[in-house]
């Protein structure tokens, strides 16, 4: 069955560095999710990415995250300058549908800014 | 935009008896309504889901249920077992915001043997 895949599955990172998150959708995907989910709370959603660009993004997603979709499997989540807040879990998802139906998700990065 | 709530934050019950969640949402234009089962430390995996256009879907166990003029959806799990105790989310697309997807908060559910 044809999955999401995340890499690393782990990342510590010193507090003002930049890390990027990697994902691999679904193959026949066209529209890409990146959510986060701190310790214990509710998933938050932070972008979507469809054609080559970024569709809706929340609040969350300020000028410190950035996402790319650099050739034709991968699509990553870069964060400027962490923070000891950005410490979460983030998970990546995708579909085949534009109203976000049947998301997949992968098995997620767990951020650890220190 | 969209809200979703969802209760209880916890629930107990003991094994073989029935667990229901439930959520309500404040968009009325919202027509997607998933429920994601998530175990400690692992993704969030759609269990099962429910459009606008029917009022009830049941997979085995697992049954939600819509009602669109209350604007609250339900999780039913029936003949609960050890292996449902998770956290369980629902969400309703957010028509304002392309669909995305808006998340309640969450249920621990216990399953006592």
């Amino acid at each position: 069955e044809p999955e999401v895949t995340q890499t690393p599955s782990h990342q510590v990172t010193q507090m003002g560095q930049e890390v990027i998150l990697r994902c691999v959708p679904i193959s026949n995907h066209l529209y890409f999710y990146w959510y986060r989910q701190i310790l214990g709370q509710k998933v938050e959603f932070l972008v979507s990415f469809y054609n080559n660009e970024i569709s809706e993004k929340s609040e969350i997603f300020d000028d410190q995250f950035s996402v790319e979709r650099p050739d034709g499997s991968n699509f990553t989540l870069k964060i400027r300058s962490t923070k000891l807040e950005d410490s979460a879990m983030y998970f990546c998802a995708s579909s085949s549908d534009v109203t976000n139906t049947e998301a997949f998700f992968g098995q997620g990065t767990r951020l650890t800014v220190v | 935009g969209e809200n979703v709530e969802q209760h209880p934050s916890t629930l107990s019950v003991q094994e073989g008896d029935s667990a229901v969640i439930k959520c309500t949402y404040s968009d009325s234009a919202s027509n997607y309504f998933p429920w994601y089962k998530q175990e400690l430390g692992k993704r969030p995996q759609l269990i099962i889901d429910i459009r606008s256009n029917v009022g009830e879907k049941k997979d085995q166990r697992i049954a939600v249920t819509l009602n669109k003029t209350a604007k609250h959806f339900s999780l039913h799990i029936t003949e609960t077992q050890p292996e449902d105790s998770a956290v369980y989310f629902c969400a309703a697309n957010d028509m304002d915001s392309n669909y995305q997807l808006i998340w309640g908060a969450g249920t621990k559910l216990i399953i006592k043997p």
